[in-house]
């Protein structure tokens, strides 16, 4: 299957500094890129959807500001978290549509996810 | 908006089978997936349906009825390695979006 990779898989940082996660698609190219977060136990929630070459699109509640998101080529799409605090500190996972043919039955297929800590 | 539902916890024996429940409301409904996910990591995917029906892909199975708003993921000949939470995530046009909108969770608990 494609494979995307994400980095760091794990940041400690402390409040008030921003972190940068980035997601790769290795082997195939990605138009679209989604961003989802998690906390302990509870599902994936979507925080933004990202386009190549284009303006994020997030969901209500998400902080444009606050959650940056950048998508400037067909393999990357990055997630700066600026000015983290605490309550930031979830499981960050990108995921990337793969679309074979019609895309009928296109797939999500997932970083490896990255775990921010904020003190 | 769309609402899923599905249990929060199940147990198992191992070698058993176990089948998981999803519940799903929701309009310009485009596909039902099921990922599993082990702790602390991304997850995987198992399945997909858009039609009604069983998918049958080796240990693993996914059902879908379209009338109902239902899915199940059933699993066959438990292992130890299948004791991971299960999302059932649905794909619906009404956004336009085109991501995936998923439910809780199911934490699978094998036991030997």
């Amino acid at each position: 299957g494609a494979v995307v990779s994400q980095h760091p898989s794990w940041v400690i940082c402390k409040s008030g500094t921003s972190v940068k996660i980035e997601c790769r698609s290795l082997d195939f190219q990605a138009t679209t890129m989604f961003w989802y977060r998690q906390f302990p136990k509870q599902s994936l929630m979507l925080m933004a959807t990202s386009n190549e070459g284009s303006k994020a699109t997030y969901e209500q509640g998400v902080e444009k500001d606050k959650f940056l998101i950048n998508h400037a080529s067909l393999t990357l799409s990055t997630l700066t978290v600026t000015s983290a605090h605490p309550e930031d500190s979830s499981f960050y996972i990108c995921s990337a549509r793969v679309s074979p043919g019609t895309g009928t039955n296109e797939k999500l297929f997932f970083g490896s996810g990255t775990q921010l800590s904020v003190l | 908006g769309q609402n899923i539902d599905q249990p929060t916890e199940m147990t198992a024996t191992e070698g058993a089978i176990v089948q998981i429940n999803c519940t799903y409301q929701t309009s310009g409904f485009n596909g039902l997936f099921w990922y599993q996910q082990h702790a602390g990591e991304a997850p995987t995917f198992l399945s997909y349906n858009v039609l009604d029906g069983l998918e049958e892909k080796g240990r693993f199975s996914s059902f879908l009825s379209r009338s109902k708003g239902y899915s199940y993921l059933l699993l066959k000949e438990l292992q130890m390695k299948d004791s991971a939470s299960y999302l059932c995530a649905v794909r619906a046009w009404d956004t336009g979006r085109r991501a995936l909108t998923f439910g809780s969770g199911t934490r699978l608990q094998v036991q030997p």
